[in-house]
């Protein structure tokens, strides 16, 4: 298996465009989870679903995000517009929802860097 | 409210010695699970070890052991014989069953190990 897979790895864009960040979960899994990374938060949970549901996006910082996942191998997290403040890192995962099968735990993306400038 | 808390920002090591790493958390939920993640400096996140709250024994994988203290709410991630290549940041994550699978993850720690 491939892994979950992420693109693009680097994004740089001007304040105000559109970004779109995608993730490829491993196959079978089904839970997807969309993270954030920064120096001053560290990782912040965005936004999760089960079976290509969404199931909470509390973590989902403001109406310029949005996330969807229309099939179980394809999620995507949008930023329209986007904003120097939303320059991170962010992480794909996904996971089994079983209770056995947890103990393997959730396997991330290499992340996609993006730069707003 | 569930939480889980890092409190060692950096540790240092040298290298084949043993280093522990703490971790604490909070949770009235039974069921639950805590992770070590390894994030090296390229960026990755690799699972390490898993430990659930009904596991009657610590968990160990190769050189990474989980000291777990159910009543201290604790689950301490010891390197044993470390090497150079562990230099890297160690998130501690934890899942419990009331969560629909989510995973929440502490601030991190960043080991360096010395030769």
């Amino acid at each position: 298996d491939a892994g979950v897979i992420q693109s693009p790895r680097h994004e740089v864009t001007e304040m105000g465009q559109e970004v779109t960040l995608r993730c490829k979960p491993i196959s079978g899994h089904n839970s997807l989870f969309w993270y954030r990374q920064t120096m001053m938060r560290g990782l912040e949970l965005l936004i999760y679903f089960n079976n290509n549901v969404p199931i909470d996006d509390s973590g989902m910082p403001e109406d310029r995000f949005s996330a969807k996942m229309p099939n179980a191998s394809f999620s995507t997290l949008k930023i329209q517009p986007s904003e120097p403040r939303d320059s991170a890192v962010y992480f794909c995962a996904s996971s089994f929802k079983q209770p056995g099968a947890v103990r393997d735990g959730y396997t991330f993306g290499s992340g996609t860097r993006l730069t707003v400038v | 409210a569930q939480k889980i808390t890092q409190t060692q920002p950096g540790m240092f090591v040298q290298e084949k010695e043993a280093v522990t790493l703490d971790c604490t958390y909070d949770t009235s939920d039974p069921s639950y699970g805590l992770f070590w993640y390894k994030q090296p400096s390229s960026g990755e996140m690799i699972f390490l070890i898993y430990q659930g709250s009904y596991d009657q024994q610590n968990a160990t994988e190769g050189r990474y052991s989980l000291n777990f203290q159910k009543a201290r709410k604790s689950a301490n991630l010891v390197i044993s014989a470390s090497q150079l290549g562990d230099s890297a940041m160690y998130f501690c994550a934890f899942w419990f069953s009331g969560g629909y699978n989510k995973l929440i993850f502490g601030a991190g720690t960043r080991l360096a190990v010395h030769p």
